[in-house]
């Protein structure tokens, strides 16, 4: 069966420090792989999308960036966190080969930027 | 454009009573539906997928939901509430010929559970 892991789960930082969450995904191939950012009221909103190694697709114009360096794996990364960036952040897989695939989900990580 | 929109951003019920939680969307194709639940500070489960077959659509822990195409909603109901289904609901619907990025998630429903 597959798997998710997000780590970790819970990160407080301070303002201007760097950031790497890590997301790893086992028991498929080639999966598409998401990053979310849920803040308090605004529901989820996209962060990127990858459909392959080193495919990387950007929704959002923002401090953050994301890197897939290998099939399973998918990271987020900033250089500077902005007090802004504090959220509940979820990493997600889905099957590549159907646009209607569901979703499945990490269990998150609630980051704290102080 | 597609969009969905969940009714009520808060239901609340007595448990053993029933569920509705209300969702309505917009799709110029047929869509595909999905209600995610979340429990707090977790990440969201799916409960149940439609996707164009039986337009009733049974899922996990007792949840069901009806597509009416005619009335462009697809509500998430269960018979009897119970105490662990207090939690967030979010309806999703896909964007018919869209990247895998474009799925579309309502603004959710906080569904509380009176003893």
């Amino acid at each position: 069966s597959q798997t998710i892991h997000q780590w970790p789960a819970t990160l407080v930082q301070p303002v201007g420090s760097p950031l790497s969450l890590e997301c790893t995904v086992e028991g498929t191939s080639n999966p598409n792989l998401y990053w979310y950012r849920q803040a308090a009221g605004r529901g989820l909103q996209l962060l990127f999308y990858s459909v392959g190694i080193g495919q990387i697709s950007s929704e959002v114009p923002q401090n953050l960036s994301a890197s897939r360096p290998q099939d399973r794996q998918f990271i987020l990364s900033s250089k500077k966190l902005l007090l802004s960036d504090s959220g509940f952040y979820l990493c997600a897989w889905s099957r590549g080969e159907s646009y209607n695939s569901p979703l499945h989900f990490g269990n998150g990580t609630r980051l704290t930027v102080t | 454009a597609q969009s969905v929109t969940q009714l009520d951003s808060h239901v609340s019920v007595s448990e053993g009573t029933p569920v509705l939680l209300r969702c309505n969307y917009s799709s110029s194709y047929s869509p595909s539906l999905f209600w995610y639940v979340q429990h707090p500070n977790k990440g969201l489960q799916l409960l149940l997928k439609y996707t164009s077959a039986a337009t009733l659509v049974k899922g996990i822990n007792g949840f069901e939901a009806e597509f009416k195409k005619s009335e462009t909603s697809f509500h998430l109901t269960k018979p009897s509430a119970h105490m662990s289904d207090a939690a967030e609901y979010f309806c999703v619907v896909t964007l018919y010929g869209g990247s895998q990025g474009n799925l579309i998630f309502g603004k959710g429903t906080k569904l509380s559970v009176k003893p």
